[in-house]
């Protein structure tokens, strides 16, 4: 078993400001991280998908990178919205499936 | 991105009875589909995988006997929860993904709440 440590588990902002969170995993035999964004009551989204080190990939507002030497991969959501309010997953692949962190909570404050 | 259904979202049943769970690829061909179980507070944890006309594979300490999984089709994935018992009440959902599993894009059902009385 896999230990992912996202961290903090739960965050309040208020609407525009930027806020980042944290995911760790064990830095050997990395093979690649997902990234999702999941609503309640609906299906998790896929954020982003990254394999190399010093990865860096963006969508809209929210950007992610990727350090497989260290084991942590930061998400980044600029200036956030109500609707960015989601628990965000972090997912890396080891051995055969991907482990999942418990996710980070996010509540954005109009 | 593709979408991906899952049926029921929410299923109430009697302690010894069976459900079943389907778990559909609307627009695309998923070789692999995966099948996973959330405890309150706890994460998504994988109970096993399944490939499109092969047996599922299933992870240490999940029963195969009592969680059945069927993969017949590139679209359609069962999970069945065979003699179903309190301790079985999760959240259970399903994802699907292509022939790259590491690094293609894994879409996910909404999942289905499963209460055994």
């Amino acid at each position: 078993i896999l230990n992912v440590e996202q961290s903090p588990q739960s965050l309040h902002v208020q609407e525009g400001d930027s806020t980042n969170f944290t995911c760790s995993f064990p830095s050997s035999n990395f093979y690649a991280l997902h990234w999702y964004r999941w609503e309640t009551a609906k299906s998790p989204e896929a954020l982003f998908v990254m394999t190399l080190n010093g990865d860096e990939k963006k969508k809209g507002r929210i950007s992610a990178t990727l350090n497989t030497k260290e084991g942590y991969s930061y998400l980044y959501i600029k200036g956030s919205q109500p609707e960015d309010s989601a628990t965000y997953l972090c997912a890396p692949w080891a051995g055969n499936q991907f482990y999942f962190g418990t996710g980070t909570s996010l509540t954005v404050i109009p | 991105g593709a979408v991906v259904s899952q049926h029921p979202s929410w299923v109430i049943c009697k302690s010894g009875t069976s459900v079943k769970i389907e778990c559909r690829s609307l627009d695309f061909q998923a070789t692999t589909m995966f099948w996973y179980r959330q405890f309150p507070k706890q994460s998504l944890m994988l109970m096993a995988t399944s490939n499109e006309g092969s047996k599922a594979t299933y992870e240490q300490g999940v029963e195969k006997d009592k969680f059945l999984i069927n993969h017949a089709s590139l679209t359609l994935s069962t999970l069945t929860v065979t003699s179903a018992h309190p301790e079985d009440s999760s959240f259970y959902i399903c994802s699907a993904t292509g022939l790259a599993v590491i690094t293609d894009t894994q879409y996910f059902g909404p999942g289905t709440r499963l209460t055994v009385l």
